[in-house]
C-alpha cells in the first residue's frame, strides 16, 4: 500500500464550486505540505502544517484553505474554484530534518481542472 | 529570495549514454538540495539528499554534485536506460526556511 494517497486523483469541477482534495499518510510523519504543478513552473508550495495545531500559509495560498483533521491527514480545499486553479496537486509529508536530512515523500497528485 | 532554475527544459539521448543535469540556485546559503524523479501521473521520488556540508552523494549509477560557492548542483546519470526516461526536479532548502524551492524540472527522454 501507498505511504501517502490523495482522493480524488482526478477531478473535474465548475467555477465557484467548493472542492476538497483529501491526503492520508501512514508514515507516521508530523510535516505535511499541499504544493500544486503548472507546466514550466515547477511546484509551489501552497500550505504547509508541522503538526495538529500548527498550520502555514505557502507561496501561493490566496483562494485555498486547508484542514489537519489528525496527524495521518490533511485536506486542501478550495472555496470557490476558478479556471487558473487547474493544475496537478500534490500532498507530501517528511519528518522533521535532522543533521541536514529531511526528505519529502509524495503522493501521486491529484489533477484537478476547473472549467 | 531563493530561485532555482534547471537547463534544459528537456533533453532527448540515446541508450547507452552517460548525461548530465544541471541545477543552479540563487541564494548559497542552502540547508539541503534534493534532486527528485517525476513519472507521468504519479508523484516525485526522491533521488538523492546533498546536505549543506557535503560536495556529493551517489546512488547506484547516479551522482549528485554541490557547488554552494557556486551555486550550482548536477545529476550525472551514467549508462543511461530507457527506464530513465521522466522529468527530475531538483529543490533547494535554504537556511532557516521552512520550504523547498523546486526548480522547473529537466524531461528527460533515452531513447532506445
Amino acid at each position: 500500500d501507498a505511504d501517502v494517497t490523495q482522493t480524488p486523483r482526478n477531478r473535474i469541477t465548475k467555477t465557484g464550486k467548493r472542492i476538497m482534495l483529501e491526503c492520508s499518510q501512514t508514515k507516521g510523519h508530523d510535516r505535511m505540505y499541499w504544493y500544486r504543478q503548472d507546466p514550466g513552473l515547477g511546484l509551489r508550495l501552497i500550505y504547509y502544517s508541522f503538526d495538529v495545531k500548527d498550520i502555514n500559509k505557502g507561496e501561493i495560498s490566496d483562494g485555498y484553505s486547508v484542514s489537519r483533521q489528525a496527524q495521518a491527514k490533511f485536506s486542501l480545499s478550495l472555496e470557490s474554484a476558478i479556471p487558473n486553479q487547474t493544475a496537478l496537486y500534490f500532498c507530501a509529508t517528511s519528518d522533521p530534518p535532522t543533521s541536514g536530512q529531511e526528505t519529502q515523500y509524495f503522493g501521486p497528485g491529484t489533477r484537478l481542472l476547473v472549467l | 529570495k531563493q530561485e532555482v532554475t534547471q537547463i534544459p527544459a528537456a533533453l532527448s539521448v540515446p541508450e547507452g549514454e552517460n548525461l548530465v543535469l544541471n541545477c543552479s540556485f540563487t541564494d548559497s546559503a542552502i540547508y539541503n538540495l534534493q534532486w527528485f524523479r517525476q513519472d507521468p501521473g504519479k508523484g516525485l521520488t526522491s533521488l538523492l539528499l546533498i546536505q549543506s556540508s557535503q560536495r556529493e552523494q551517489t546512488s547506484g549509477r547516479l551522482n549528485a554534485s554541490l557547488d554552494k560557492s557556486s551555486g550550482r548542483s548536477t545529476l550525472y546519470i551514467a549508462a543511461s536506460q530507457p527506464g530513465d526516461s521522466a522529468t527530475y526536479l531538483c529543490a533547494v532548502r535554504t537556511q532557516g526556511a521552512q520550504k523547498l524551492v523546486f526548480g522547473q524540472g529537466t524531461r528527460l527522454t533515452i531513447n532506445p
